[in-house]
């Protein structure tokens, strides 16, 4: 089992629709959470940085981290054709060094 | 504020030869990671660096590859006799060190042929 999950897609959506994408891991040391956008051939995008559990709010992206169950999600509204591209989830802890650790990435595709 | 630059962006070497890889932190941080990208899988962490130190090397082959993060100029990655299977994009990433964030450049692409 991967420490990390993410389901790989690819997610298919209508322009304007809200966009939803999830990862779950297994180790609960894990205290930062990002969510990174990498288009085709290009450096990872840092979109959101989150702290522990809770909810932060970025313009049209929202993030959730429940530590509880293991679970974040990433939202983005009123989804533009833009934002065509790979969602990376990823965690780590401050006593692993802040290494960071990968979901496999979520293919989104925004169809005008 | 300059982001992470790394250089090349692109690579070629035949199989044998030396790759060297130089990636230039963004300005104020002092912590460098490398990350590998194989075609199709996520991205892998490799090493973790601090100015002249090598914090955490798990992720990193234990033959050929090494790292190192110099007082003065870029972080190297360096892959020696390299093979096919060495084929994949290289990322860094620096952060201040106090917080997770982590900001990644646009990466190099080794091929090997």
């Amino acid at each position: 089992q991967k420490e990390v999950e993410q389901d790989p897609g690819p997610l298919s959506v209508p322009e304007g629709a809200i966009v939803s994408l999830n990862c779950t891991y297994s180790n609960s040391a894990f205290q930062y959470f990002m969510w990174y956008r990498q288009y085709s051939r290009k450096g990872p995008e840092l979109l959101m940085y989150t702290y522990s559990s809770g909810n932060k709010e970025d313009g049209r992206f929202t993030a959730q981290v429940d530590k509880s169950s293991k679970y974040i999600s990433l939202f983005i509204r009123d989804s533009q054709p833009s934002d065509s591209a790979t969602y990376l989830c990823a965690m780590s802890a401050k006593a692993a060094g802040n290494k960071l650790t990968f979901g496999g990435g979520t293919r989104v595709l925004v169809k005008p | 504020n300059a982001g992470v630059m790394q250089n090349p962006r692109h690579l070629v070497r035949r199989r044998g030869q030396e790759a060297r890889l130089r990636c230039s932190p963004m300005k104020g941080h002092s912590h460098v990671y490398w990350y590998r990208q194989l075609p199709e899988e996520g991205l892998k962490f490799m090493v973790y660096l601090q100015k002249e130190n090598i914090i955490d090397e798990s992720g990193m082959p234990k033959e050929r590859f090494s790292a190192e993060f110099p007082k003065e100029g870029p972080s190297i990655l360096r892959i020696q006799q390299v093979v096919r299977g060495d084929s994949a994009a290289y990322f860094c990433a620096s952060s201040p060190g106090v917080s997770g964030e982590a900001f990644f450049g646009q990466g190099t692409r080794l091929t090997v042929v």
